[in-house]
Order: C-alpha cells, then sequence, then structure tokens
C-alpha cells in the first residue's frame, strides 16, 4: 500500500533563506507527483506537477525534484518570504491508478516564514 | 476562468439530513472528484468521474452518491448525514491526456458540520 510521508511536520525560518520540504514514498512505481499550497482555511494550490519520467520542474522561486528509485521528492523554495507561510502537501498517483486519478497525500509540512 | 467553484462554503446539517454539495469547473477537464479532509486522516477520495455519465468509487464512498449529467458540474450528495460525516470537502478536476490524468485542480472546499 502507498504511504507518502512529509517531514518535517512543521519548520519555521528566517525571512530570505532558501529551504528544503521533503516528501518520500514507499512505492517507487508511482504515475505522478505533484505539490500543493494550502492555506489556513482554504483550498490547495497546485503548485508543480513531476510526471514520472520527469527529473524536475520549475516555477518561479519553487524547484521540485523527483527520484523514483529512492522514492523521494524535494521542494525547494528559495529566498523565501512571509507571503511562502501555508502548508505544503505532496501527493502522489500510483502508477495501477492512473486511470483511477487518485492522490495519496501526505500530511503536509507547514512552513512559518518569519520577517 | 473561475475554475473550480463548490457551493456552498459552510453548511450545518442535523443527523439524518440529506443535502447536496455542489461542484463546477469551467476548464472543460474530463475527470472530476471528490475528496475528503480530516485532521489526522489527511485527504481522502470519495468518488471521482472520467467524463459525463461514468462515475465509480473511490477510497470512502460510503454514505455519498455522486452523478455527472455534464462535464462542468459534479454534485457530491448525502444521503442520510451522520456525525462522522463532519469534514471539508474538496472538489478537483483535471484534463485527461494521451497519457492519462494531468495536473489536478481543487476548489475552494466545503466546511460540513453534522450535530
Amino acid at each position: 500500500k502507498q504511504e507518502v510521508t512529509q517531514i518535517p511536520a512543521a519548520l519555521s525560518v528566517p525571512e530570505g533563506e532558501n529551504l528544503v520540504l521533503n516528501c518520500s514514498f514507499t512505492d517507487s512505481a508511482i504515475y505522478n507527483l505533484q505539490w500543493f499550497r494550502q492555506d489556513p482555511g482554504k483550498g490547495l494550490t497546485s503548485l508543480l506537477l513531476i510526471q514520472s519520467s520527469q527529473r524536475e520542474q520549475t516555477s518561479g522561486r519553487l524547484n521540485a525534484s523527483l527520484d523514483k528509485s529512492s522514492g523521494r521528492s524535494t521542494l525547494y523554495i528559495a529566498a523565501s518570504q512571509p507571503g511562502d507561510s501555508a502548508t505544503y502537501l505532496c501527493a502522489v498517483i500510483g502508477a495501477g491508478s492512473s486511470n483511477t486519478g487518485k492522490l495519496i497525500f501526505g500530511q503536509g509540512t507547514t512552513l512559518q516564514v518569519k520577517p | 476562468n473561475a475554475g473550480v467553484t463548490q457551493t456552498p462554503k459552510f453548511q450545518v446539517l442535523k443527523t439524518g439530513q440529506s443535502m447536496t454539495l455542489q461542484c463546477a469547473q469551467d476548464m472543460n477537464h474530463e475527470y472530476m472528484s471528490w475528496y475528503r479532509q480530516d485532521p489526522g486522516m489527511g485527504l481522502r477520495l470519495i468518488h471521482y468521474s472520467v467524463g459525463a455519465g461514468i462515475t465509480d468509487q473511490g477510497e470512502v464512498p460510503n454514505g455519498y452518491n455522486v452523478s455527472r449529467s455534464t462535464t462542468e458540474d459534479f454534485p457530491l450528495r448525502l444521503l442520510s448525514a451522520a456525525p462522522s460525516q463532519t469534514s471539508v470537502y474538496f472538489c478537483a478536476s483535471s484534463p485527461v491526456g494521451q497519457g492519462g490524468i494531468h495536473e489536478q485542480y481543487f476548489g475552494p472546499g466545503t466546511r460540513l458540520t453534522v450535530t
């Protein structure tokens, strides 16, 4: 059974720091991996999607990498800002679930960026 | 584009009542789904649809019904509300390409309390 783990559960950094959020999954046979951001009381905002054949994706200050063989993905945030404060969720679709679209979510990392 | 919209934002029900959570998307996405988010349990798939007229069960379908008569709308019906259905409900949609389901976009959520 696919399980997704995100460590740490919470992170507090000063503004301007570069930081890395970690995501690990137990079954390397994935269809894709998606990173989301969730602000308190709000919905999920898609940040980056990495297909199983890709190694990384970039959007602005965000860079997500994927290492299927080790079951890991990282989300790198450059020059963090207070507006980056949110919960970041990692989710995978298993290779056998590509027709169901079932996302398996981690518990999230809650990031606080202090001014 | 409005993206994925959900109504209502908040709802309080009494045990045994029924209601429909509305979800609509204006991106002409074939795939739509419903998740519930609970503390400690994360997000779990309730039902999904790969196109108008086609629906299927996800991980936690009991107590919920869905239908998909149009591409745009995917309502979720609670048949007889129970306190265990107190949760935040999210609707999501995605285009379907040659390789399958692509990036998934979530709505703002409906917060449901069953007393």
